[in-house]
């Protein structure tokens, strides 16, 4: 069956570091990846969006990778801020059609 | 631009009373979509609307839930009757063709 597994549901980190998430997936080959940022008692807000045939993506202090033979992506947010502390939603398009799938989401936690 | 606006924020009734919620999306998004987020989990698809056509509701529960978007523009999803396991919140998104979405603030339902 089609899964996708974020690779903790917490992480805390040391402001200023960088913050490392995993999104692993199985049985799915998507067009492209997606990652949504999500605060308490809000909707998701959509980040980055990188295709199957893209290595990597940056948005200023983003940075996107997207492997499709280990079928993982990795998010990593440098120089991180208490302002970047948030749910982390990892989703992907099955087959083009639009239609999303979420992961459960890593909940970050930077500390000053 | 205006988001996308949803009605109510919160509701609470009994299990086995009837609610509905309202969406409303971006100005000129065709497509529509209503998620349910349980707690501690990330979103997941209900029903996918293409202008007032229904592109996939695989995933909603037919004997309880119903959804439409009459004009092609704004969305009504109700539950008849609901259960305790409806407790969540319901997420309403819409996209252009760029594919990634943009969502609503949602509807934080409580059913005892």
């Amino acid at each position: 069956s089609q899964k996708i597994e974020q690779n903790s549901e917490a992480l805390n980190i040391q402001e200023g570091k960088t913050a490392t998430l995993t999104c692993n997936y199985t049985n799915y080959s998507p067009a492209y990846l997606q990652w949504y940022r999500q605060d308490p008692g809000r909707g998701p807000v959509f980040l980055l969006l990188i295709r199957e045939n893209e290595k990597e993506k940056r948005k200023e202090r983003l940075k996107v990778t997207f492997d499709t033979t280990l079928k993982q992506s990795l998010f990593h947010i440098t120089a991180s801020q208490p302002a970047d502390s948030a749910t982390y939603l990892c989703a992907l398009d099955g087959a083009g059609s639009y239609q999303l799938t979420f992961g459960k989401g890593t909940k970050l936690s930077v500390i000053p | 631009e205006a988001g996308v606006a949803q009605s109510p924020r919160y509701k609470i009734i009994e299990k086995r009373q009837s609610v509905a919620f309202w969406c409303n999306p971006i100005s000129g998004h065709a497509t529509l979509y209503w998620y349910q987020q349980i707690l501690g989990q990330g979103p997941k698809l209900l029903i996918q609307f293409q202008n007032n056509g229904v592109v996939d509701d695989s995933q909603l529960p037919k004997d309880r839930f119903s959804a439409e978007r009459l004009k092609g523009v704004d969305s009504t999803l109700k539950i008849q009757p609901a259960k305790l396991e409806d407790s969540a919140v319901y997420l309403c998104a819409s996209s252009s063709l760029a594919g990634e979405l943009f969502f609503g603030e949602g509807s934080r339902l409580t059913v005892l």
